[in-house]
């Protein structure tokens, strides 16, 4: 099976800043790798698909990159709304596994 | 607008079972690929299920082969996880979701929470 692994597991940061999260995959997974971002109490919502395409109505802050086994989700410039648990998926049509979650938090 | 609408959640004993239930609004659920996630309390996200568009092909996390059971009907525009053997490592809120663009989950309802608890 395919182990998704995400670093930071939790990232303390300001309004404004550039983030940067980090997803691996155990073997490689071409380009099939998804982002989400959950706040807390609700469920999660789909920001990027395909490694690096941005979901329709996702705002344009938000970007990712890679492909075979290491990937990363980028926010240019925290807002307020962006202080919660994001997620990379591998998927396909069998399966989706998650990656263990990184938690963004106000510095 | 695209919707989904869990229930049947609730507190149930070990060993004991379970039907969760998924109703779809908003776009035509025969065509789509259906998915089950769940989410422990305080923990991360874990794929359940899978399920194609006529009920033929279905899919299972290992933890779940044997006990879970993923369904529809595509009549009644609902999806449907029966939960046998429950365990109380199955606590969580179960989400069903929407397959699009090859396997990615949008959107998702708003979860149902399961409790196993004596």
């Amino acid at each position: 099976d395919i182990q998704m692994t995400q670093s930071p597991s939790t990232l303390s940061a300001s309004i404004g800043d550039r983030v940067t999260i980090t997803c691996r995959a155990s073997q490689s997974i071409s380009s099939w790798l998804a982002w989400y971002r959950q706040k807390p109490g609700k469920a999660p919502n789909l920001l990027i698909y395909e490694a690096s395409s941005l979901e329709t109505g996702v705002p344009s802050r938000f970007s990712g990159s890679g492909s075979g086994t290491e990937f990363t989700l980028t926010i240019s410039s925290l807002q307020p709304d962006d202080f919660a648990t994001y997620y990379c998926q591998q998927y396909n049509i069998n399966s989706g596994t998650f990656g263990q979650g990184t938690k963004v938090e106000i510095k | 607008e695209v919707q989904l609408v869990e229930s049947g959640g609730g507190l149930v004993q070990p060993g004991g079972s379970l039907r969760l239930s998924c109703a779809a609004s908003g776009f035509t659920f025969s065509s789509y690929y259906m998915t089950w996630v769940r989410q422990a309390p305080g923990k991360g996200l874990e794929w359940v299920a899978n399920i194609n568009q006529d009920g033929t092909e279905k899919y299972y996390v290992d933890s779940v082969k044997g006990r879970f059971t993923i369904s529809r009907d595509n009549a009644k525009n609902s999806l449907y996880l029966q939960m046998n053997s429950l365990r109380a490592e199955d606590t969580a809120v179960y989400y069903c979701a929407r397959h699009i663009r090859g396997g990615v989950f949008d959107p998702w309802g708003q979860g149902t929470l399961v409790t196993v608890s004596s």
